[in-house]
C-alpha cells in the first residue's frame, strides 16, 4: 500500500528566508504526487502536482517541488517566504482506486 | 474556474438531529468525494462517487449517508451523530476517478455535534 511521510511536524522560518518542506513516499509504480496547502479552518488548495516529465515542477505562489525517484522524495521549496505562507502543508500520493493518501502535514510558522 | 462550493459553512447539531451538508461543482467533473478532517490531522476519505454512483465507502458508519442527485451535486445526510463526529467535512471533485486526476477541494463545513 502507498504511504507518505512528512518528517517535520512544525517548521519555523524567518520571513524572506528560503523554505524546504520534506516529503517521502512509498509506492510501487510511478507515483502521482501533490502538494496542498490549508489555512486554518479552510479547505485544501492545490499548490502543484507531478505526473510525469520534468522532475522540477512549478506551482502557484512561487512554490516549486522536485521529484527524485532515487530518494522517493518530492520536496517543496520556496526561495523567499512571506508571512502569508504560514499554513499547514500536505503532501499526497494517488494510490489504489485513485484515492489520495496524505502525509500527516507540516505546519509552517513564519517569524518576522 | 476550479471552484467547489459547500454549504453551510458551520453547522451545530444535537445527537438526535437530522441535517445535510451540500457540495456543488460546475466544472463538469464526474467524480466527487467526501473527506472528514479532525483537528491537526490530514483528511480521511469517506466516500467516492464516480458518474453519480457510489464507488468507494471507506467503512463509514451508517449515520452518514451520501447522495449524488446529479453530476454537479453531492450531499451528505447526517443522523444520530456522536460528539466524536465533530470535524471539518471537505468535499472534492475531479474529472473522473482515475490516477491522473487532480482533486479540487471546497472550503469545508465545520460540524459540531453537541
Amino acid at each position: 500500500a502507498q504511504s507518505v511521510t512528512q518528517p517535520d511536524i512544525h517548521i519555523t522560518v524567518s520571513e524572506g528566508a528560503s523554505l524546504e518542506l520534506r516529503c517521502n513516499y512509498s509506492y510501487g509504480a510511478t507515483p502521482y504526487l501533490f502538494w496542498y496547502v490549508q489555512s486554518p479552518g479552510q479547505g485544501l488548495q492545490l499548490l502543484l502536482k507531478y505526473f510525469s516529465g520534468d522532475t522540477l515542477v512549478q506551482g502557484i505562489k512561487g512554490f516549486e517541488a522536485e521529484f527524485k525517484r532515487s530518494q522517493s522524495s518530492f520536496n517543496l521549496r520556496k526561495p523567499s517566504v512571506h508571512w502569508s505562507d504560514a499554513a499547514e502543508y500536505f503532501c499526497a500520493v494517488v494510490g489504489g482506486y485513485s484515492t489520495l493518501t496524505f502525509g500527516k502535514g507540516t505546519m509552517l510558522l513564519v517569524s518576522p | 474556474d476550479t471552484e467547489v462550493t459547500q454549504t453551510p459553512k458551520h453547522l451545530v447539531m444535537g445527537m438526535t438531529n437530522k441535517k445535510s451538508l451540500k457540495c456543488e461543482q460546475h466544472m463538469g467533473h464526474r467524480a466527487m468525494y467526501w473527506y472528514k478532517q479532525k483537528a491537526k490531522k490530514p483528511p480521511e476519505l469517506m466516500f467516492v462517487y464516480s458518474y453519480e454512483k457510489l464507488s468507494i465507502n471507506e467503512s463509514v458508519p451508517s449515520r452518514f449517508s451520501p447522495e449524488c442527485p446529479n453530476s454537479s451535486l453531492l450531499n451528505l445526510h447526517l443522523h444520530a451523530l456522536q460528539p466524536e463526529d465533530s470535524a471539518l467535512y471537505l468535499c472534492a471533485s475531479s474529472q473522473v476517478s482515475s490516477s491522473g486526476d487532480t482533486q479540487y477541494f471546497g472550503p469545508g463545513t465545520r460540524l459540531t455535534v453537541l
